[in-house]
């Protein structure tokens, strides 16, 4: 089954203590992006990749990083949390620059 | 900057009524325009979506339109049902994207009464 997979799809952690979200696609996807969602304000991309080692800047990449070692794989990396990036993370994947997108199934994130 | 404006924020139906949803996006050089359905615990999907290229689209009791000149963009769902009851999000790609990034709109939280 083609499917964009996400873990953990639930994390509370402290502030300043990094953590990871792994993410993981099937389908041979070249281009893979990371969203976060926030009420009232839909989804924005964090960070994007077009094929491996290939990532940049999305529209809010403060307190992220990225990596693309591998085509299947694109980890989210929070090196020092903050309150500010409690938020719902989604993973998405695409062949192309105009194809369909998949998403992830999520990863709630909470910083206290 | 790319924006896309998304109305109502919430929408309350009855069961076989009809629904829509408009967007209005502000990049011109837009191509292409998915609408995705979140249902409570899951990430996006998609349940259709329009090029800039064809003016409107059906898929059983789904359909979208596009105008253009407008910027405009709406979903149209007849005959609801209540497993149609979800957030609703719509979107837009700019021609000069970055790794295909989507602009989203703020969502619309469907509700269909039995």
């Amino acid at each position: 089954e083609a499917q964009v997979t996400q873990n953990p799809r639930y994390l509370i952690t402290v502030t300043g203590k990094k953590l990871t979200v792994t993410c993981s696609q099937n389908m041979n996807h070249e281009y893979m992006s990371w969203y976060r969602q926030d009420p009232g304000l839909g989804l924005r991309q964090i960070y994007y990749s077009m094929n491996v080692e290939v990532t940049d800047k999305g529209d809010v990449p403060e307190g992220y990083k990225v990596s693309r070692k591998e085509k299947r794989n694109f980890p989210l990396i929070l090196e020092s949390p903050s309150p500010n990036q409690t938020s719902l993370y989604f993973c998405a994947s695409s062949f192309g620059v105009s194809t369909e997108a998949f998403f992830g199934q999520g990863t709630r994130l909470t910083v206290v | 900057g790319e924006n896309v404006e998304q109305h109502p924020s919430t929408l309350s139906v009855q069961e076989g009524d009809s629904a829509v949803i408009k967007c209005t996006y502000s990049d011109s050089a837009s191509n292409y325009f998915p609408w995705y359905k979140q249902e409570l615990g899951k990430g996006p999907q998609l349940i259709i979506d329009i090029r800039s290229n064809v003016g409107e689209k059906k898929d059983q009791r789904i359909a979208v339109t596009l105008n253009k000149t407008a910027k405009h963009f709406s979903l149209h769902i007849t005959e609801t049902q209540p497993e149609d009851s979800a957030v609703y999000f719509c979107a837009a790609r700019p021609l000069y994207n970055q790794g295909g990034k989507l602009i989203f709109g703020q969502g619309t939280e469907l509700s269909v009464k039995p």
